[in-house]
């Protein structure tokens, strides 16, 4: 069966430091991932979604990167971080065919 | 692209009453509809999804109807017990490409006891 690892489940970052979220998926292979963010309140913003190996679109203008270094792994990152990166971080992956499922989320709180 | 709304933002019932959520969407080349439902400080979770195909599909007391003509599409819990409290987001998609669904933007469910 398929699962999602997300790392690590909560981060305290001082405003200017970097950022290092990583997701990987077990027991499938050419994975859709995604990278949401859900801020204070309900709704989920989409970040990046990768089809493949070093393809990354991203939807919104924005102080974070990622990467797709290999074909299960997913890596969201900045450089230095500001207040707004603070929230809620979801890593999911999909098939064609299925839902999403999404990884246990990362609560990412910027002082 | 898709816009999908989503009402009403926060839905209050009391336990064993019937809950309904109700989603609409643009795009009429959208033919995968799920449901989420996420608890306070968890990960969203599938609990049941609809292919534009099929008219009405249930689960135990979770039930969808989709209207394609109308380009509706409702999840209906009877019998609501207050571990039905959580958010509920409802999303459209279309099967192929890079498959992004496009969320609505969650309704409250709040059951009391």
């Amino acid at each position: 069966s398929q699962t999602i690892h997300q790392w690590p489940a909560t981060l305290v970052q001082p405003v200017g430091s970097p950022l290092s979220l990583e997701c990987t998926v077990e027991g499938t292979s050419n994975p859709n991932l995604y990278w949401y963010r859900q801020a204070a309140g309900r709704g989920l913003q989409l970040l990046f979604y990768s089809v493949g190996i070093g393809q990354i679109s991203s939807e919104v203008p924005q102080n974070l990167s990622a990467s797709r270094p290999q074909d299960r792994q997913f890596i969201l990152s900045s450089k230095k971080l500001l207040l707004s990166d603070s929230g809620f971080y979801l890593c999911a992956w999909s098939r064609q065919t299925l839902g999403y499922t999404f990884g246990s989320g990362t609560r990412l709180t910027v002082v | 692209g898709e816009n999908v709304e989503q009402h009403p933002s926060t839905l209050s019932v009391q336990e064993g009453d019937s809950a309904v959520i109700k989603c609409t969407y643009s795009d009429s080349a959208s033919n995968y509809f799920p449901w989420y439902k996420q608890e306070l400080g968890k990960r969203p979770q599938l609990i049941i999804d609809i292919r534009s195909n099929v008219g009405e599909k249930k689960d135990q007391r979770i039930a969808v109807t989709l209207n394609k003509t109308a380009k509706h599409f409702s999840l209906h819990i009877t019998e609501t017990q207050p571990e039905d409290s959580a958010v509920y987001f409802c999303a459209a998609s279309a099967s192929g490409g890079s498959y992004i669904p496009t969320f609505g933007r969650g309704t409250s469910l709040i059951v009391h006891p």
